[in-house]
Formats: structure tokens, C-alpha cells, sequence
């Protein structure tokens, strides 16, 4: 079965300091991965995903994903957060017809 | 384009009562999913309809929730009768096939549904 954790549950950064949210997947086959995005009150939005080829993805709002197949990693970085990034990530994995799994999310907070 | 349309945005019941959410996806997209998000959460996948016909309903707790699509277009889901426990928000998503046996899916804003 696939699985997807995110340990940390909450993360605040300094608002211009750089982000790492990690991402672990257990998948028995080769993964589809995303990044999603949920501010309070709304849907997801779609920040980035990878299919195939490159293991480095840029995606929307200056993010950028790194997928690691010997580690079973997809970590979402930005260099420079702005106040504006504050939310919910969610990382999910899926193939083809399948659904998504997602994770139970991390939480960011952006320090002034 | 249009995005995923999803009505009511906001619901509160007693429990025991009957309640219907509706979603239009976006147009074109053939696949479309129903998520529960409970708070604290990721969402997790209730049902999944390919055109009109179900893939997927083996989270579907179908003593009490139901969904159609008909037409292949819009759906709506219903919870008869509602518990406690089905408060939360409500996700419906839709997608195309992007090649290389790959789905990307759009979500609607959600419903929040509280069962008091």
C-alpha cells in the first residue's frame, strides 16, 4: 500500500530565510509525486509535480522539489519565504488511474 | 479556464439529517474524486468516477454515503443520515490525463460540513 509522511507537523521560518519541508513515500511502484498548497478556507493548488526525467522540479510561487528515488524523498524547497507562504503543504503520491495519498500535512508559519 | 465548482461552501447540521454536495468539474475533465479532510488531516479518497461510471468507492462508508454522476459531468454526494464524526471538509477534484500514465488533479474550494 502507498503511504506518504511529512514529520513535521509544524515548521516557523523567518520571513526571507530559506525552506525545507520534507517528504517521505512508500510506493511499490515508480511514484507520481506533488506538492499542494492550502491556505485557510480553500481548496488545494497544485505547486509542482513530478512524472518523470529531471529529479529537480520547479513548480509555481519560486518553490522547487527534489525527488530522491534511494531515499524515497521528495523535499519542497524556497529559497527566500515571504509572508505571503504561510499555509498548509501537502505532499501526495499516485500513479496513473490510481488516487492520490496524501500526507497529513505540515503547517508554515512565517515569523515577521 | 474555469476552475473546479463546488456548492455549498459552508453547511451545518444536526446529526441524523440528511445533506447533498455538489460539484461541476472543469470542462473536459473526464475523472472526478470526492475527498474528506478531516481537521488535522490530509484529504482522503471517498469515491472516484471515470465519465459516469465509479473506479474507486472502496472508502465509500456506502451504509450511509452515496454519489452520482450523471452524464459524466457534474456530481453530487449525499450523507443519509449524517454522524458526528462526518464533520469536515469536503474536496471535490477533477482531472486530465497529462501522458506518460500520469493524472493531474484540480480541486475545487470544498465544503465544510459541521455535524452538530
Amino acid at each position: 500500500a502507498q503511504s506518504v509522511t511529512q514529520p513535521d507537523i509544524h515548521i516557523t521560518v523567518s520571513e526571507g530565510a530559506s525552506l525545507e519541508l520534507r517528504c517521505n513515500y512508500s510506493y511499490g511502484a515508480t511514484p507520481y509525486l506533488f506538492w499542494y498548497v492550502q491556505s485557510p478556507g480553500q481548496g488545494l493548488q497544485l505547486l509542482l509535480k513530478y512524472f518523470s526525467g529531471d529529479t529537480l522540479v520547479q513548480g509555481i510561487k519560486g518553490f522547487e522539489a527534489e525527488f530522491k528515488r534511494s531515499q524515497s524523498s521528495f523535499n519542497l524547497r524556497k529559497p527566500s519565504v515571504h509572508w505571503s507562504d504561510a499555509a498548509e503543504y501537502f505532499c501526495a503520491v499516485g500513479s496513473g488511474y490510481s488516487t492520490l495519498t496524501f500526507g497529513k500535512g505540515t503547517m508554515l508559519l512565517v515569523s515577521p | 479556464e474555469a476552475g473546479v465548482a463546488q456548492s455549498p461552501r459552508y453547511k451545518i447540521i444536526e446529526k441524523r439529517q440528511s445533506v447533498a454536495f455538489w460539484c461541476n468539474p472543469i470542462s473536459g475533465h473526464a475523472t472526478l474524486y470526492w475527498y474528506q479532510q478531516i481537521l488535522g488531516q490530509g484529504p482522503k479518497l471517498l469515491i472516484q468516477f471515470q465519465n459516469n461510471g465509479v473506479v474507486d468507492d472502496s472508502q465509500l462508508p456506502k451504509d450511509r454515503f452515496s454519489a452520482e454522476r450523471l452524464k459524466g459531468v457534474d456530481s453530487t454526494l449525499k450523507i443519509q443520515p449524517a454522524k458526528l464524526e462526518d464533520s469536515a471538509v469536503y474536496l471535490c477534484a477533477s482531472s486530465f490525463y497529462k501522458g506518460q500514465g500520469a493524472y493531474e488533479q484540480y480541486f475545487g474550494p470544498g465544503t465544510r460540513l459541521t455535524v452538530t
